[in-house]
């Protein structure tokens, strides 16, 4: 069974904080890595991705960082706001067009 | 107008009831697929359909069925629902000719309850 594990399950930070998520994956049949947002009674978004030859790919305030060798990635926010608190879920795409998610992280942003 | 749209949004159902959902797209993917979500456990992939005649088993597949109407609609049906079925339930669609193969446009979900 591919699996991608995700942490924290939960996160609290502070406004203007960095929030940090991890995910480390199993399989080395994945092409691509991305992240979804999801708010509350929402489906899950597309918010940002990075490819395997890469080693961060920033977005504004959003950034991927990508370890190869250690097979794990992270989504770093920085200055963390309000609007950002949103439940984050990595993913891997397989080589066979199928996305692999992780568990789950629930972000909240205090003022 | 959503470009993804799923019906119902919320359903309580009994076990043992046939329940369908349904997923209807306007905008023009090729691809669908069915995601079943549950707290602690992400999103699970149940089914998907690279097109109107290729449908493949996901991740947990037991259980479920599904039906590719049309490129535009994708349902899916729990023959005999039980109470571990009770989840979020999402549609997403992609396009096998975008640049962002690892993009899924996703539903707005349907609640299922079965009691």
């Amino acid at each position: 069974q591919q699996q991608v594990k995700q942490s924290p399950q939960s996160l609290i930070v502070q406004k203007g904080g960095i929030s940090i998520i991890n995910c480390a994956y199993e399989n080395t049949a994945f092409d691509y890595f991305p992240w979804y947002q999801q708010f509350p009674g929402k489906g899950p978004a597309l918010l940002i991705a990075i490819r395997p030859d890469v080693s961060e790919k920033k977005e504004g305030r959003f950034t991927i960082s990508f370890n190869k060798s250690a097979k794990q990635f992270s989504l770093h926010i920085m200055d963390s706001q309000p609007g950002d608190s949103a439940t984050y879920f990595c993913a891997s795409h397989h080589n066979t067009d199928k996305l692999i998610f992780g568990t789950g992280t629930r972000l909240q942003v205090f003022p | 107008d959503a470009d993804v749209t799923q019906t119902p949004r919320n359903r309580i159902t009994k076990t043992g009831k046939r329940i369908m959902l349904e997923c209807s797209q306007t905008k023009g993917h090729d691809r669908m697929y069915w995601y079943r979500q549950d707290p602690g456990l992400g999103l699970r992939l149940i089914y998907y359909s690279f097109d109107v005649k290729d449908i493949n088993k996901g991740e947990i597949s037991d259980g479920y069925s599904v039906s590719r109407q049309a490129q535009a609609k994708f349902s899916l049906s729990l023959e005999s629902a039980i109470p571990n079925q009770t989840a979020l339930y999402f549609c997403a669609t992609s396009d096998s000719t975008s640049g962002k193969i690892y993009e899924q446009y996703f539903g707005p979900g349907t609640r299922l309850t079965v009691t």
